[in-house]
Order: structure tokens, then sequence, then C-alpha cells
């Protein structure tokens, strides 16, 4: 099926330790995004990429890296985790400003 | 600063009835408004936008919004409401100056429609 494939869909980690969130999709969306879901926050935009080859902070970008990889495949690494990073991570594409976003189905990640 | 406000953390309606979801936003100029629903354990799905023309659009499900500049208010609606339509929905706005890239979600009202 077309979409945004996200993986892994669970995670638990060890404060201190790393990982990378992968995304991907088939779409051929010129723009990705990461968000961050919290019970009562809504979702925050962690970092986003507008085309291919360019990436920008969003609203909580401390402690992600990104990698837009190529059209399709947009990364999120976590170089140290923290507790405070545990919540349910969301990838998105869009085709411009004005097309509404297709989500991936989510990576709960939990860090103890 | 944007921003949006959904008042209602919750919603209860009873099947047949009509609901309403509002959504007040903060944006200067002329934003871009989006619904999402979002299923347990799913992510986002998108419903409708508001980009110009029309106030009243129409969206997946029979949902539609009626966008209101003066009140600045994009509320969501269904002239019938089913059990399945039970979900959490989010509100989102996008300024489109500077490309548009930065949309912001309300913090989402839970709807439950009871058989």
């Amino acid at each position: 099926n077309a979409g945004v494939t996200q993986t892994p869909k669970f995670q638990v980690l060890k404060t201190g330790q790393s990982m990378t969130l992968q995304c991907a999709q088939d779409m051929n969306h010129n723009s990705m995004y990461w968000y961050r879901q919290d019970p009562g926050m809504g979702l925050r935009l962690i970092y986003y990429s507008a085309s291919e080859g360019t990436t920008d902070k969003g609203e909580v970008p401390n402690g992600y890296n990104v990698s837009r990889l190529n059209k399709r495949e947009f990364s999120l690494r976590l170089e140290s985790a923290a507790p405070s990073q545990t919540s349910v991570y969301f990838c998105a594409s869009s085709d411009g400003a004005s097309g509404g976003y297709t989500f991936g189905s989510g990576t709960r990640l939990t860090v103890v | 600063a944007q921003s949006v406000a959904q008042p209602e953390d919750q919603v209860n309606v009873a099947e047949g009835n009509p609901l309403t979801v509002k959504c007040t936003y903060s944006v200067s100029g002329n934003p871009y408004l989006f619904w999402y629903v979002q299923y347990p354990n799913r992510g986002l799905q998108f419903l409708l936008k508001y980009i110009t023309g029309d106030n009243l659009v129409k969206g997946s499900y029979g949902f539609e919004a009626e966008f209101n500049k003066s009140q600045t208010s994009f509320h969501l609606k269904k002239p019938s409401a089913l059990v399945s339509d039970s979900a959490l929905y989010f509100c989102a706005v996008r300024d489109p100056r500077g490309g548009g890239f930065k949309t912001i979600f309300g913090a989402g009202t839970r709807l439950f429609v009871k058989a």
C-alpha cells in the first residue's frame, strides 16, 4: 500500500543509548516531517525537510538529529536518549504547503 | 506566534445526533487550516482542509468544517454521528508564508459517540 512506513513500531532504550528511527514514503512527496506526540500536548514538530537535501529545526529539536537520505527517506536519530524523550514519534510527508499530511503509523519509544 | 486551541478535551454525542468539534486559531494573514483524525494505536489521517474559497469545506467520512475569519474559528461538523466516529480529532494550522512548512497542531479533542 502507498504511504509512509516507519520502523520500528516499538522500542525500549536505556538512558544514554542511541537509536535511529527510519521513515520512508512512496508518494514522491517533496516534504517530510518528524513529530512527537505526548498526552495533552498534541503533536510537536521536531525537524522537517522541505525538499531533498535540506533539513530545518522545528519546535523541539534539542536531543535529535535528522538525515534526508534521498527523496524517499528521512531518519531521526537520538544520540543519547533521555527519559524526557519517551513519546510516540510520527513521520509525515506532504506535497507542497497546501497539501494535507500523510502520516506513518508511529513509533512508541520508552526510555528507562 | 501561531497557536491553535481546541477548547474541549472531550465531546460526547449520541449516535444520530449532529456533532461539532471546536477549533480556534491565532495566525496572522491567511492561514491554511486542517482537520485530522486518530484512531487508537494509529497514525493521524487527513480529513479536510481549508485553503481559500468557500467557507464550508467537505471532507472524508461525511465530515465538514466551517471557516469563520472574523471569529478565527474552524469548527468540525457532521450532521449525524456514528459510533465509528469515536476517535481523537486534531485541528492544525499552517502559515503559508515562508513556504508553509511548519504546521501547528491543537492538543486534540476526544469524541465519544454513544449508541
